[in-house]
């Protein structure tokens, strides 16, 4: 496998159920994003993990629950969503935790669908 | 409030004419510039960036193209292909700080 790949490519859940999306980065890169892209707004971005720390939070709600085991897997955690939490969600990693890390290499995205 | 805008969601071009899609953003900040495309059911692929230093950069058929005055930001894309078909996305950032990404411009190349 190479660049970033995400699991699963597409999940259907209910509002009370509990998943997990899960990404892994094969480029030796030392930061992880997660992106959420609903349709017709940008990309917002939701967590920055840099070197396996958590370094940005961006006022996401707690039933978004992201983990960073090492520089190479990222998850995040998901429980009694809402149906507007439909969107995709999309796994980044770039060498630094910020522009100065470069461009970011982006997963396939994940396609969440709240029940 | 958005950053970083698109305000044009789609645009038609003839194969082997100019594509110009258009980025504008308000962040006086902001000091580094990237496009992405998106084909569908991929995720976004870096394309091309720029400084603030800079006013153009180049690649291949790619032109990237930066007016700090009026915090505007260009990609040419000559000719145009029909592999060029996709949504390019602009993004923006500033020094220690995150990205800020635009809503995306749909190209279609017309054979």
């Amino acid at each position: 496998e190479t660049g970033v790949t995400q699991t699963p490519r597409h999940l259907v859940m209910g509002m009370t159920n509990k998943k997990s999306l899960k990404c892994e980065q094969h480029l030796g890169h030392n930061a992880m994003y997660w992106y959420k892209q609903s349709a017709k707004k940008p990309l917002e971005l939701m967590f920055v993990y840099n070197f396996k720390e958590q370094t940005e939070n961006n006022s996401v709600p707690s039933r978004f629950s992201p983990e960073c085991p090492n520089s190479s897997h990222l998850f995040l955690h998901l429980h009694t969503l809402q149906p507007e939490d439909s969107a995709l969600y999309l796994c980044a990693s770039s060498q630094g935790a910020d522009r100065r890390g470069g461009e970011q290499y982006f997963g396939p995205g994940t396609r969440l669908t709240v029940t | 409030d958005q950053q970083v805008k698109q305000n044009s969601p789609s645009l038609s071009v003839q194969e082997g004419r100019i594509s110009i899609l258009n980025c504008d953003y308000t962040n006086s900040m902001f000091d580094y510039f990237l496009w992405y495309k998106k084909y569908p059911a991929e995720g976004p692929t870096f394309l091309i960036s720029i400084s603030s230093i800079k006013d153009k950069n180049e690649d291949g058929r790619f032109t990237v193209f930066l007016n700090k005055s009026a915090k505007h930001l260009s990609l040419h894309i000559v000719p145009s292909q029909p592999g060029d078909s996709a949504v390019y996305f602009c993004a923006a950032a500033h020094t220690g700080n995150q990205f800020y990404f635009g809503t995306g411009t749909s190209l279609t190349v017309i054979p």
